[in-house]
């Protein structure tokens, strides 16, 4: 068991840029979950998915962002047309349906727009 | 729709202290999960304590316990015999079981924890 991991470990980038960023979740786990984290709050979250399907998506996340999970592996989101509003840290977690609902995290992507 | 309220942005304990977070909580649910995460600086998120609703008994890891009050909605945390390494944001968050629910955590706005040597 390694983790989750994210990639990259920070992102910069100029307004009107695209971004992708890479997840991969505990391989066991079916969930997968995306949060965002400015400074100074709590997460909040983006979007979800069981298995491959996206089965939420919060209001949080407009038209400019895209999350995807083929095969139930890994997960990307993707943020277009990026606005300095975008800069945060996005955090992945992921967990097991038959477990007692902890998640676990990732280290996270901390992403700057300049 | 859930909120998570930490009444108190920072606190400091010294070492070997006994320190407790407090945490209120806003749901018409019944069937729920509540959390403690701790994100130590620049570090990872992780999970210090769960409770479960419908158990009346409180949690208990180790120096990490909890005091859960459901007709009050409050979750506190306490910390036995702080630790520098408890140095630490403390997230208090919120989870709807059952059905409907998509398991997504609600969190708190956070309490940063500094245990002083």
């Amino acid at each position: 068991d390694t983790g989750v991991s994210q990639d990259p470990r920070h992102k910069i980038t100029k307004r009107g840029q695209n971004v992708t960023f890479r997840c991969d979740p505990i391989s066991e786990h079916n969930r997968l979950y995306w949060y965002r984290q400015t400074l100074g709050q709590g997460p909040e979250f983006l979007t979800y998915f069981q298995n491959e399907a996206q089965l939420e998506k919060s209001r949080l996340l407009s038209d400019r962002f895209s999350a995807e999970r083929p095969k139930g592996s890994f997960s990307t989101l993707e943020i277009q047309r990026t606005e300095q509003g975008d800069s945060a840290m996005y955090l992945c977690a992921s967990s097991f349906s038959l477990g007692l609902g902890e998640q676990f995290f990732g280290p996270g992507t901390r992403l700057t727009v300049l | 729709a859930q909120t998570v309220t930490q009444s108190q942005p920072e606190m400091s304990v010294q070492e070997a202290e006994t320190v407790t977070l407090s945490c209120t909580y806003d749901t018409s649910e019944n069937n729920y999960y509540l959390f403690w995460y701790k994100q130590p600086p620049s570090r990872q998120m992780i999970l210090v304590i769960r409770q479960e609703a419908y158990k009346q008994q409180n949690a208990t890891e180790n120096r990490f316990s909890v005091n859960f009050q459901k007709a009050a909605k409050s979750f506190s945390l306490k910390i036995s015999d702080s630790q520098l390494g408890d140095t630490a944001m403390y997230f208090c968050a919120f989870m709807k079981r059952g059905g409907g629910s998509n398991y997504k955590l609600t969190f708190g706005k956070g309490t940063l924890l500094t245990v002083n040597p």
